[in-house]
């Protein structure tokens, strides 16, 4: 159990575009959600953490206005880049908590803006 | 602040054992985390360590906590072609924290 999954897993856009990103966890519930940017050969950054029908915290230096997170159900998180511009491509990684310790990490969705 | 620190490559001939480090600065660590990535994949949480162990062992894998150096390690036995990714080291106390990635490279 604890399967997680992104869609889409990757996907290219215009610049000045906005672009959903969903984020599920298929078998549990997930009661916070965690969004990660990760850059070629660095770490995963924390941007968000997102409870179910709350307002998402938003790491220091993350445009909440330009990175919209909505977690609307146990079940479902989105991240949207608004109006996105090339230096936003990235790796974009959810990860999801069901109540203990431990968080379950989505494959990741590719994101590449020209 | 919080800081997790980890060597960026490794290289292993097959059969040897790995032995991957991390040092971590936040003392108020309650977890830490071995993280496996492969190519183009997210992240599949290989094992984890309560802060007030030193040491766990699941099957290939040992995990070593030095808490008064503040010192993690992951050491994988028999090491295979298929243990080839990158290994983040994470601590987490309010948050989780990752490293940079160890690359883990397997020679024949």
């Amino acid at each position: 159990g604890a399967v997680v999954s992104q869609h889409p897993s990757w996907v290219i856009c215009k610049s000045g575009t906005s672009v959903k990103i969903e984020c599920r966890s298929l078998d549990f519930q997930a009661t916070t959600m965690f969004w990660y940017r990760q850059f070629p050969k660095q770490s995963l950054m924390l941007m968000a953490t997102s409870n179910e029908g709350s307002k998402a915290t938003y790491e220091q230096g993350v445009e909440k206005d330009k990175f919209l997170i909505n977690h609307a159900s146990l079940t479902l998180s989105t991240l949207t880049v608004t109006s996105a511009h090339p230096e936003d491509s990235s790796f974009y990684i959810c990860s999801a908590r069901r109540g203990g310790e431990t968080q379950y990490f989505g494959p990741g969705t590719r994101l590449l803006v020209l | 602040g919080e800081d997790v620190e980890q060597s960026l490559f490794l290289s292993v001939r097959e059969g040897d054992s790995s032995v991957i480090n991390c040092t971590y600065t936040d003392s108020s660590s309650t977890y830490l985390y071995w993280y496996k990535q492969e190519p183009g994949a997210g992240l599949q949480l290989l094992t984890y360590i309560f802060s007030n162990m030193d040491m766990k062992q699941d099957q290939r894998l040992t995990v070593l906590l030095n808490k008064k150096d503040k010192h993690l390690s992951l050491r994988i036995a028999d090491t295979q072609t298929g243990d080839s990714a990158i290994y983040f080291c994470a601590e987490k106390n309010d948050k989780i924290i990752f490293g940079k990635g160890t690359r883990l490279h397997i020679l024949p």
